[in-house]
This record gives C-alpha cells, sequence and structure tokens, in this order.
C-alpha cells in the first residue's frame, strides 16, 4: 500500500468553527508532513512529524494545531480560521533515511473554503 | 521561504515534442527532487539526484544537476497530453530534512 489518504476531500468552515483534517498511511513511514498549498503556488511547508514527535513547526499561526496520535495518523485541528487561510492542505510521508530525506508521498488534499 | 526559482512559468507544445523544465536553487544541497501535480490534486514523486550524480533517467524522463551552477534540468521526451500538469523542482539542503519547492512550471500539451 503506497497511498496517502485525506479526508475530508472538500471542507467549507465559518470563521468561528472548529474542524479537523485527517490523514493516514500504512506504508510504515516514520515522517509526516502538513502542507498549504494556494492556488498557482508551491507547496509551503507547515509541520513536520518524525516518530511521532513534532520536529519542525514553521512559524504557523496557532489557529492550526497539528496532532500525531500514531505513527499511521496525523491531524490538522483548525480553530478561528481566516478566509486567507482557504488553500489546499496536502499530507505527505516518507522513510526515515538516517537524516538524508527522500522522496516524499503525497496525498491528494483537502480544499479548505474559510467563509 | 521558496528556494527554487523555475522557468518557463509555463510552457505549451505539441504532442509528440520534447519540454525542458530549468530550476535554479540558492543553497548546497544533498539532493534535488522532482514532483508533478495534475490540477488541484497530490503531487507525484517523479525523480531524486542526488548532489553527486549529474544526470538521472526514468523512462522518458531525464533530469540533469550542475551543482557549480546551482541548476537542474527536467526533459520529458515525446510528450503525451496526459503530461499535461504543473512540474515542481524541489531541494533538500545540507543537514535540513525538509524539502523546499521551486515556483513550478505549468505544462500544456496540445493533442
Amino acid at each position: 500500500d503506497t497511498e496517502v489518504t485525506q479526508t475530508p476531500k472538500h471542507l467549507v468552515m465559518g470563521m468561528t468553527n472548529k474542524k479537523s483534517l485527517k490523514c493516514e498511511q500504512h506504508m510504515g513511514h516514520r515522517a509526516m508532513y502538513w502542507y498549504k498549498q494556494k492556488a498557482k503556488k508551491p507547496p509551503e511547508l507547515m509541520f513536520v512529524y518524525s516518530y511521532e514527535k513534532l520536529s519542525i513547526n514553521e512559524s504557523v499561526p496557532s489557529r492550526f494545531s497539528p496532532e500525531c496520535p500514531n505513527s499511521s495518523l496525523l491531524n490538522l485541528h483548525l480553530h478561528a480560521l481566516q478566509p486567507e487561510d482557504s488553500a489546499l492542505y496536502l499530507c505527505a510521508s516518507s522513510q526515515d533515511r538516517g537524516g538524508t530525506l527522500g522522496e516524499q508521498y503525497f496525498g491528494p488534499g483537502t480544499r479548505l473554503t474559510v467563509t | 521561504s521558496q528556494q527554487g526559482e523555475e522557468d518557463p512559468q509555463a510552457l505549451s507544445i505539441q504532442e509528440g515534442e520534447n519540454a525542458t523544465m530549468n530550476c535554479s536553487y540558492k543553497t548546497s544541497i544533498n539532493n534535488l527532487q522532482w514532483y508533478r501535480q495534475n490540477s488541484g490534486r497530490g503531487l507525484v514523486h517523479l525523480i531524486l539526484i542526488r548532489s553527486n550524480e549529474r544526470e538521472k533517467h526514468s523512462g522518458r524522463l531525464r533530469v540533469t544537476l550542475d551543482t557549480s551552477k546551482k541548476s537542474s534540468s527536467l526533459l520529458i521526451t515525446a510528450s503525451r497530453a496526459a503530461d499535461t500538469a504543473s512540474y515542481f523542482c524541489a531541494t533538500v539542503a545540507l543537514g535540513n530534512e525538509k524539502l523546499t519547492f521551486g515556483t513550478g512550471t505549468r505544462l500544456t500539451i496540445i493533442p
């Protein structure tokens, strides 16, 4: 199984809502990532989890809260978002290669619209 | 922040022609990777080239790397309509555990 799954595919939420994005992989990868991608722009890294521990936070606002319950799951909790947070949110995973980052496997993304 | 710049930003060619995209980056790297993204979907890894490699092939793809010029190119030969997508280079800097993506090239193959 070389697939990364993400749910939901689409999400519309108001600025006062709380919602969560979910990501799952069963490739035994121990590194997982959240990216944000605006239209016609490259993905921008938000968070990196390595062995279920947060290893990189790219100065993301606290209204985005990541969680890694186990080695296969990654969540992104959303609260009090702004319209400018509307974007495609991508999850990815990769093998631990002893410090050398190899290829990443991406999910299909969640298209988030904040109204 | 984006490390890589890609050119052209957009490229349209006839089916069957070759497509070449270029990527430049700023810092020393461990490896450079190319990804494809179909409209509004997830990215698919195409090829990885290490800093000590100069050229790599995978099917119809050929990637070159010139570390002295801090640049890479992706050549797609005998293009097909299904190759229509955005293509991103991404670098892994020395001592770093994250990918930094270039600005991307939008490739359109005209049937």
